[in-house]
């Protein structure tokens, strides 16, 4: 069974925090890693897609870092804001269907 | 707005009735895939379209669900003889390019949020 972890769960920060959190995923026949941004209420929202060891993408003050040797991805929200409140969501492509995580949900106060 | 479509956003039915979900994909679009999410817990996997032929239907409980995706018009998710248990929202993501072979996203829809009295 292929199983995708997250963590934390959750996770509660104050504005202008930096924040990080994991996703594990299964090391043999990498192939990429999604994250996706997932409000409320709202439909899940690409943000990345990652393919090779090493990468690191970024967008805006979020990024994304990943290790395909050892099976984990990291995302970093720098200086979090109120309307960065959401679920973090990733997901392993199992051929052509995404295994997902249960998401770390994060809630940024003002 | 040429996202992906999703209708109705809120469907209520009653134990025994039928329930049709729709998903209109993104323009050049041509897979589509449909997500559950139960009460609790995260989005599944059900089952994985191209035009006119579902091409992995793991997912997908073995009675009562069928999903097809017709040469025109929308991919329909049928649910026939609803329970309380299929209670749920329900996520329909479609792609330009097939899941294994790409390394682009699967765009979704904003669900369709299913209540069974």
């Amino acid at each position: 069974i292929l199983n995708v972890e997250q963590s934390p769960q959750s996770l509660h920060v104050q504005e202008g925090d930096s924040t990080n959190f994991t996703c594990s995923f299964p090391s043999s026949n990498f192939y990429a890693l999604h994250w996706y941004r997932w409000e409320t209420a709202k439909s899940p929202e690409a943000l990345f897609v990652m393919t090779l060891n090493g990468d690191e993408k970024k967008k805006g003050r979020i990024s994304a870092t990943l290790n395909t040797k050892e099976g984990y991805s990291y995302l970093y929200i720098k200086g979090s804001q109120p309307e960065d409140s959401a679920t973090y969501l990733c997901a392993f492509p199992n051929t052509d269907k995404l295994i997902f995580g249960t998401g770390t949900r994060l809630q940024v106060f003002p | 707005n040429a996202g992906v479509m999703q209708n109705p956003r809120h469907l209520v039915r009653r134990r025994g009735q039928e329930a049709r979900l729709r998903c209109s994909p993104m323009k050049g679009h041509s897979h589509v895939y449909w997500y559950r999410q139960l009460p609790e817990e995260g989005l599944k996997f059900m089952v994985y379209l191209q035009k006119e032929n579902i091409i992995d239907e793991s997912g997908m409980p073995k009675e009562r669900f069928s999903a097809e995706f017709p040469k025109e018009g929308p991919s329909i998710l049928r649910i026939q003889q609803v329970v309380r248990g299929d209670s749920a929202a329900y996520f329909c993501a479609s792609s330009r390019d097939r899941g294994r072979n790409s390394n682009q996203p699967q765009h979704f829809g904003d669900g369709t949020r299913l209540s069974i009295l």
